[in-house]
């Protein structure tokens, strides 16, 4: 167990609808982090949340957005779906700014769109 | 451009042997650390093994190891005395040193490990 929670587990859904999908951190860890795992794209980076700033951007859709509450969990928001936003998207966390080791990644939240 | 090459889709290995998976990287920064992930059917990320550039032994845990040439940028990862439970989808992981990183690692694209009896 990593210590990062997301939810839900799995997610159906029908093109054009918005969903949500949240992450709560390891206790402590400051920075979270959001990737996107699809046959296709393999595991892209998203987005990145330091202390509730946004930190970093990857290959974040304009569909998508993403915010980091006072509490440091963090919400990934996902609209007008699509066909090929189907894929397992992960959280991720780490300790402060300065910490080099891994990444501690919750077990992901499976979308799948119809 | 690729920042990590996993030339490897997959590969089969017998239970007891070992294995080597290759990654090769691309960076500028003098500072960074290379990663290795495993991802069993089930989903979940695990982290096996972490080597710092500045690093001068070549990490080990347990029977993973990393073969660190940091002149070839290659950091292949060895798994010794192969178990069925080893099978999974490995992944080669860097995060780049420069501040406007913000720690974020950078994933391959995964070699697919089937561990045959």
């Amino acid at each position: 167990d990593s210590g990062v929670t997301q939810t839900p587990k799995h997610l159906i859904t029908a093109t054009g609808q918005r969903v949500t999908l949240r992450c709560s951190p390891r206790s402590g860890d400051l920075s979270v982090y959001w990737y996107q795992q699809s046959l296709d794209q393999g595991l892209q980076f998203l987005i990145q949340y330091y202390n509730g700033e946004e930190r970093a951007k990857g290959n974040i859709l304009e569909r998508f957005s993403a915010q980091q509450f006072p509490d440091l969990h963090s919400e990934l928001n996902l609209s007008s779906l699509e066909l090929g936003d189907s894929a397992l998207y992960f959280c991720a966390s780490s300790p402060d700014r300065g910490y080099t080791g891994e990444l501690f990644f919750g077990e992901g939240s499976r979308l799948t769109v119809l | 451009a690729q920042k990590i090459t996993q030339t490897q889709p997959g590969m089969f290995v017998q239970e007891k042997e070992a294995v080597t998976l290759d990654c090769t990287y691309d960076t500028s920064d003098q500072s960074y650390g290379l990663f290795w992930y495993k991802q069993p059917s089930s989903g979940e990320m695990i982290f096996l093994i972490y080597q710092g550039s500045y690093d001068e032994q070549n990490a080990t845990e347990g029977r993973y190891s990393l073969n660190f040439q940091k002149a070839r940028k290659s950091a292949n990862l060895v798994i010794s005395a192969s178990q069925l439970g080893d099978s999974a989808m490995y992944f080669c992981a860097m995060r780049e040193g420069s501040t406007d990183s913000w720690g974020k690692l950078q994933f391959g694209a995964g070699t697919q490990v089937v561990v045959t009896p």
